[in-house]
């Protein structure tokens, strides 16, 4: 069965410090994943995801096959960027529901 | 656009009682997600329709859940009765296309914080 793990519920950094958020995942077939994220007050939205191989918010994230993970980076975190982040790959049937981490929540102090 | 909205925003209930939720999706969206996050616990898949067709409902929990789209537009999902563990926030999402890589993004409504006491 698919699953996600994100070690971290809370990670607190101080602004301008680098931040990486942690996603392993097990995966049968060739894996997806994406990261959503939701702001306070806000609602859930994809951030990004591995396959458009982009950069959002200043945000990216590598698939690495070997460790099996997709870890979240980001060089010089903003306030704006506390929030709470998933990563949630959706499964591997065509329904693409997605299955979802435990989530961190990114603290990022003035 | 309104995006996906969902109705109520809060509930709280006695246990026993009935609640029903609803979701409406963005217009033209064929599929509609439910999922339901319980504090501590990660965010789960429900349920997914395509237009008024469930296409998987393995994440219902139990026979108290029940779920429509009829018509193919907007969806309720009826929890009866209603249970202390059913208490949780309960989001749904939709897509336009399913299956097929970069055209199947779901967006999320607000979710709706249901109590159950």
């Amino acid at each position: 069965a698919q699953r996600v793990t994100q070690p971290e519920k809370l990670l607190s950094v101080f602004k301008g410090a680098p931040v990486e958020l942690k996603c392993n995942y097990s995966y049968s077939g060739s894996p997806e994943l994406f990261w959503y994220v939701q702001y306070s007050r806000q609602r859930l939205q994809l951030l990004l995801r591995h396959i458009s191989r982009e950069s959002i918010k200043g945000f990216t994230a590598d698939l690495n096959k070997g460790e099996t993970s997709f870890h979240l980076k980001k060089p010089f975190a903003q306030e704006e960027d506390s929030a709470m982040y998933y990563c949630a790959p959706p499964n591997a049937g065509n329904n693409r529901k997605l299955i979802w981490g435990l989530g961190t929540s990114l603290a990022v102090n003035p | 656009e309104a995006g996906v909205t969902q109705f109520p925003s809060h509930s709280v209930i006695e246990k026993g009682q009935t609640v029903t939720l609803r979701c409406d999706p963005i217009s033209g969206h064929d599929n509609l997600y439910w999922y339901r996050r319980v504090m501590g616990k990660e965010i789960k898949f429900l349920l997914h329709f395509v237009k008024e067709s469930k296409q998987d409902e393995s994440g219902m929990p139990n026979n108290r859940f029940l779920a429509e789209r009829t018509g193919g537009t907007y969806s309720t999902l009826k929890v009866q009765p209603a249970e202390l563990e059913d208490s949780g926030v309960y989001f749904c999402a939709s897509s336009q296309v399913s299956g097929r890589r970069l055209k199947d993004e779901q967006f999320f409504g607000p979710g709706t914080r249901l109590t159950v006491l």
